[in-house]
């Protein structure tokens, strides 16, 4: 069965800092890959996905991903944290190029100090 | 374009009582789930729809969790009777099988 890892639960960064959140996945094949945003009281956003091709994908508010097949691993960054990115962040996979079956990490919660 | 919507956004109800969620999907999409998500924990799969069909159920306690989505358009969520357990928030997504769009969701408190 597929499984996704966030190894940190809780991360706090300042404002204007980098930031990297770890994510790595179990499965057979190669996964289409998630990353979803969630803030209190909200639904999940989607920051961006991976399906084939470059494996340093862009996505929305200044976010970045890099697939790397070698560890397993989905890593999303951002190279200037704003205060408004504290949120909690989760990876996801899916079986196929469809957005079916997502399994979900146990997120990671950041906190942005001023 | 409306996303999904849900309601009611908060339910406060006391254990073995019944309750029921609803979901309007973005129009057009065929696809729709419901998620749990318990406190501290991504989101779990309990329920997937194509159209009115029913593709996925496996993580459904269908002892005491029902749903349903007749026209194919809106969906129920029922748990009957509640446990404590049950405490969490219910997500409804749905898919034009590119993206998953994701409802604000119902946060369910059993007392």
């Amino acid at each position: 069965a597929q499984s996704v890892t966030q190894p940190d639960i809780h991360i706090t960064v300042s404002e204007g800092a980098s930031l990297e959140l770890r994510c790595n996945y179990s499965y057979g094949a190669t996964p289409y890959l998630f990353w979803y945003v969630q803030s209190p009281g909200q639904g999940l956003q989607l920051l961006l996905k991976y399906f084939s091709g470059d494996t340093l994908v862009q996505g929305i508010k200044g976010f970045e991903a890099e697939f790397k097949r070698s560890q397993s691993s989905f890593n999303l960054r951002k190279p200037s944290v704003h205060w408004s990115d504290a949120a909690e962040y989760f990876c996801a996979v899916a079986f196929s190029g469809s957005a079916r079956q997502l399994t979900f990490g146990s997120g990671t919660q950041l906190t942005v100090l001023p | 374009e409306a996303g999904v919507a849900q309601s009611p956004r908060y339910k406060i109800i006391e254990k073995r009582q019944s309750v029921a969620f609803w979901c309007n999907p973005i129009s057009g999409h065929a696809t729709l789930y419901w998620y749990q998500q318990i406190l501290g924990q991504g989101p779990k799969l309990l329920i997937q729809f194509q159209n009115n069909g029913v593709v996925d159920d496996s993580q459904l306690p269908k002892d005491r969790f029902s749903a349903e989505r007749l026209k194919g358009v809106d969906s129920t969520l029922k748990i009957q009777p509640a446990k404590l357990e049950d405490s969490a928030v219910y997500l409804c997504a749905s898919s034009d099988n590119n993206e998953q769009f994701f409802g604000p969701g119902t946060r369910l408190t059993v007392l």
